[in-house]
């Protein structure tokens, strides 16, 4: 088996429950998040993406939130499926790096049919 | 978007050796760069490389260790010297696109396993 995500928080929901991965980033002058979901075997994939002067940005099936008093992130997706079940990162840019990311712990999400 | 491909996918190497991984992506880009991600964990950025440049490593890494080379827009090499069991990671590289938006894509990395 694949050894990513092996010892990452883990959250087990049921299929079309909404789920909510939180994420706590570092650099309060930072002023670009994205979220990525990484499948067994793949590299990151872009999900959803926020700049600093919003507070949420809605996509399909997810949203994300920032809260940039506590410098926290969250991903909801709404009726989570199966093919969800993949590891979460959130990602920060650095101001002094463009396009150089810094990327959170990471998620597990587990989705039981 | 950018497709991107790495070679190898995977492999298993003694210590001592070294090993180069591959990075092709289907069209010219700038910014490219390889990152880390150890067992378990996140992705660490270890080098940006651009092309007519040298790469910029990050701390902790260094070019004796980690040689990268960045002969054109579309391709890059990342090599990983004298390798320890510490070094087995997945290594991924990713570019950075400006437009229409500012995203980076990953390729689906390399799994190194150093015994």
């Amino acid at each position: 088996g694949e050894s990513v995500g092996l010892h990452l928080p883990t959250l087990s929901v049921q299929e079309g429950d909404n789920s909510i991965i939180n994420c706590a980033y570092s650099n309060s002058a930072s002023d670009y998040f994205i979220w990525y979901k990484q499948e067994s075997g793949k590299g990151p994939q872009f999900i959803i993406d926020i700049r600093s002067n919003m507070d949420k940005r809605q996509g399909q099936r997810v949203t994300v939130l920032l809260n940039k008093t506590v410098k926290h992130l969250s991903l909801q997706i709404a009726a989570t499926q199966p093919g969800d079940s993949a590891v979460y990162f959130c990602a920060e840019e650095l101001l002094e790096g463009f396009q150089k990311l810094v990327f959170g712990t990471g998620t597990r999400l587990l989705v039981s049919p | 978007s950018a497709v991107i491909s790495q070679k190898p996918s995977r492999d298993i190497c003694q210590r001592g050796t070294s090993l180069t991984i591959q990075c092709q992506v289907d069209s010219q880009v700038t910014m490219m760069f390889w990152y880390r991600q150890q067992p378990g964990q996140s992705l660490t950025l270890i080098a940006t490389a651009n092309q007519g440049s040298e790469a910029t490593y990050e701390s902790g890494f260094v070019i004796d260790k980690f040689p990268i080379s960045r002969p054109n827009l579309t391709f890059s090499t990342l090599t990983v010297s004298n390798m320890s069991p510490e070094d087995s990671s997945i290594y991924l590289c990713s570019v950075a696109i400006t437009s229409p938006y500012n995203e980076q894509f990953f390729g689906p990395g390399t799994r190194l396993t150093v015994l």
